[in-house]
């Protein structure tokens, strides 16, 4: 079955350093989206991606984070200068954009678990 | 800003009896609403989804119901089975320009056997 698949799956850093966190996502798929969760809260959304620009973000989204397609397969989420409150475990996802809500479903990885020292 | 609300952190339920996770939310905006369950170092799985226009929506043993007027929704597991043992999120989603989903806090379910 088609999953999503997210690497690392433990990202260490010092605070102030750069982090890229990639994902494949489904390949057939052409929504593409970031999650975040710190832990003992709950899931938030970041940012969604489609035909190669954001098409939506959060308010977390801030300048320190940008998102990109480099190749036909992958998408990751660069974090420009990490901050202890940027740990977190960070969920990629992606979906077909189907024109209905029912086929359009999202499909998580597994996370990376990012953690600033 | 609690948009979705699951106000229960944990359940507990024994073998074979039914499960109900409950789930409201505040913004009438929202048309779309659905359940993934999450085991421990995995992502949120798909379980089942409901649209605005329904009231319940059926997947095996996982039935969903809506109570647009109270903004309420919940999830019954029926039979409860061990590998139900899971934290289970319910989201939502806010119609025609948006594709994010508003996550809740999520509910720990154990089925014990």
């Amino acid at each position: 079955e088609p999953e999503v698949t997210q690497t690392p799956s433990h990202q260490v850093t010092q605070m102030g350093q750069e982090v890229i966190l990639r994902c494949v996502p489904i390949s057939n798929h052409l929504y593409f989206y970031w999650y975040r969760q710190i832990l003992g809260q709950k899931v938030e959304f970041l940012v969604s991606f489609y035909n190669n620009e954001i098409s939506e973000k959060s308010e977390i989204f801030d300048d320190q984070f940008s998102v990109e397609r480099p190749d036909g397969s992958n998408f990751t989420l660069k974090i420009r200068s990490t901050k202890l409150e940027d740990s977190a475990m960070y969920f990629c996802a992606s979906s077909p954009r189907d024109t209905s809500r029912a086929k359009n479903i999202q499909y998580f990885g597994a996370g990376t678990r990012l953690s600033v020292l | 800003d609690q948009q979705v609300k699951q106000n229960s952190p944990s359940l507990s339920v024994q073998e074979g009896r039914i499960s109900i996770l409950n789930c409201d939310y505040t913004n009438s905006m929202f048309d779309y609403f659905l359940w993934y369950k999450k085991y421990p170092a995995e992502g949120p799985t798909f379980l089942i989804s409901i649209s605005s226009i329904k009231d319940k929506n059926e997947d095996g043993r996982f039935t969903v119901f809506l109570n647009k007027s109270a903004k309420h929704l919940s999830l019954h597991i029926v039979p409860s089975q061990p590998g139900d043992s899971a934290v289970y999120f319910c989201a939502a989603s806010a119609g025609s320009g948006t594709y994010k989903y508003i996550f809740g806090t999520g509910t720990r379910l154990k089925v014990l056997a």
